[in-house]
C-alpha cells in the first residue's frame, strides 16, 4: 500500500531563515503531489502541484519555491521566512488528476 | 478558476441527530468533489467522494448528494455520534482546474453526548 512521509512535524523559524521541508511516497510510481497551507481555523490553499520530475505548476505568488528532484520526493523551500508563512503545512499525493488526494501528517511552522 | 463556498461555519447537534454540511461552486465543468475530515491538528482525511455522472453515495453513516443543475453538493451524517466531531471541508476539481483541489471553508461539527 501507498504512504506518504512529511518531516519535520514541528519546526520553529526566526523571520529570514531559510526553509526546507521534504515529502516522500512510498508504494507508488509517478505521483501527482501537491503543497498546500492551512493557515490557523482556516481551509487549505493548494500551494504547489507537480505531475512528474522538475514540473512544477505554481498557484500563489509568493516567496516559497517547489523542487522534485526523484518521482517521488517533493520539497518545499524559501530562502527567506516571513511572518506571514507561519502554518500548517500537508503533502498530498493522488495517482492521477482527479483522484482522491491523500495527505501527510503535515509540518507545523512557526516564524518567530 | 474554481470557488467553493461552504455553510455552516459551525454546527452542533445532540448525538444521534443528522447534521447536513452544503457547499455551492463556480465551475460547471468540475466533476470530482471529495469530502475530508480533519480531526485537530491531524491530516485531513477523505471520507467520501462522489464524480458528477451520480447523484448521490452512501457508505454507512455518510452520504453525499450532488445536484449539477445548481451547482451544489451536500454532506449528510446520519446517527451522530462524539467521534464525529472534528472539521470537515468540501472540495472541487475538474474543467479548467482538473486535478487541482478547490476547498471550501470547514465547518466546524460538534456532537454533544
Amino acid at each position: 500500500s501507498q504512504t506518504i512521509h512529511q518531516w519535520p512535524a514541528t519546526l520553529v523559524q526566526p523571520v529570514g531563515s531559510p526553509l526546507s521541508l521534504e515529502c516522500t511516497v512510498e508504494g507508488t510510481s509517478n505521483p501527482n503531489l501537491y503543497w498546500y497551507r492551512q493557515a490557523a481555523g482556516r481551509g487549505l490553499q493548494l500551494l504547489f502541484y507537480s505531475v512528474g520530475i522538475g514540473q512544477i505548476s505554481s498557484e500563489v505568488p509568493q516567496n516559497l519555491s517547489a523542487s522534485r528532484p526523484q518521482d517521488r520526493q517533493f520539497i518545499l523551500s524559501s530562502k527567506k521566512l516571513l511572518l506571514s508563512d507561519s502554518g500548517f503545512y500537508l503533502c498530498a499525493w493522488s495517482l492521477d488528476p482527479g483522484q482522491p488526494q491523500h495527505f501527510g501528517d503535515g509540518t507545523r511552522l512557526s516564524i518567530l | 478558476g474554481e470557488n467553493v463556498e461552504q455553510h455552516p461555519s459551525t454546527l452542533s447537534v445532540q448525538e444521534g441527530d443528522s447534521a447536513v454540511i452544503k457547499c455551492t461552486y463556480s465551475d460547471s465543468a468540475s466533476n470530482y468533489f471529495p469530502w475530508y475530515k480533519q480531526e485537530l491538528g491531524k491530516r485531513p482525511q477523505l471520507i467520501i467522494d462522489i464524480r458528477s455522472n451520480v447523484g448521490e453515495k452512501k457508505d454507512q453513516r455518510i452520504a453525499v448528494t450532488l445536484n449539477k443543475t445548481a451547482k451544489h453538493f451536500s454532506l449528510h451524517i446520519t446517527e451522530t455520534q462524539p467521534e464525529d466531531s472534528a472539521v470537515y471541508f468540501c472540495a472541487a476539481t475538474g474543467g479548467t482546474s482538473y486535478g487541482k483541489l478547490t476547498f471550501g471553508q470547514g465547518t466546524i461539527l460538534t456532537v454533544h453526548p
